[in-house]
């Protein structure tokens, strides 16, 4: 099993280019996140998926957009990058008790 | 919505001392405290949790502590080593989705 697969690992873009973040579960969670993790400042929450089918904004929402494909996909969209987006992006999922399960990130640098 | 405040910031203790960080948290909603470990360039792993009817929880040489009164926890290291060298965050879950919201973490440095 590969838990929560992101996609890429790294990303360099230009201002203004767009770019989907693609996140991918095997564990059969219904709950999946899109946090960005900045130096000191801990994870931020940017959507999340409560189901197959629903979306939510979360913490810090502008310039991003999601889908939830399907029970095992969820990706991350920014449809014109800014500098500000730069970050570690890490999508995760759901237990029945809880538990989040983190994919390995992605770098993302906005030029 | 949920705040969380974590400190220190930045910790550093010998090897085989004790380590403690503090969380605080603002939504008296908030029923689920997990711990993550996160080595430089990894993911948040997690080390151990604790849930709102319980004040105590241990695992081997780490323990977490909750004061739902106060809206306070805490993480407990002992007899650190230096491979508990990361970043230390805490979170509370709150909410329908049970989102995580996260302190800005704590360097911790165990020095040999």
């Amino acid at each position: 099993n590969a838990g929560v697969t992101q996609t890429p690992k790294f990303q360099v873009l230009k201002t203004g280019q767009s770019m989907t973040l693609q996140c991918a579960q095997d564990m059969n969670h219904n709950s999946m996140y899109w946090y960005r993790q900045d130096p000191g400042m801990g994870l931020r929450l940017i959507y999340y998926s409560a189901s197959e089918g629903t979306t939510d904004k979360g913490e810090v929402p502008n310039g991003y957009n999601v889908s939830r494909l399907n029970k095992r996909e969820f990706s991350l969209r920014l449809e014109s990058a800014a500098p500000s987006q730069t970050s570690v992006y890490f999508c995760a999922t759901r237990d029945l008790i809880n538990i989040q399960y983190f994919g390995a990130g992605t770098r993302l640098s906005v030029l | 919505g949920e705040n969380v405040e974590q400190h220190p910031s930045t910790l550093s203790v010998q090897e085989g001392d004790s380590a403690v960080i503090k969380c605080t948290y603002s939504d008296s909603a908030s029923n689920y405290f997990p711990w993550y470990k996160q080595e430089l360039g990894k993911r948040p792993q997690l080390i151990i949790d604790i849930r709102s009817n319980v004040g105590e929880k241990k695992d081997q040489r780490i323990a977490v502590t909750l004061n739902k009164t106060a809206k306070h926890f805490s993480l407990h290291i002992t007899e650190t080593q230096p491979e508990d060298s990361a970043v230390y965050f805490c979170a509370a879950s709150t909410g329908s989705a049970r989102q995580l919201t996260f302190g800005s973490g704590t360097q911790l440095t165990v020095l040999p």
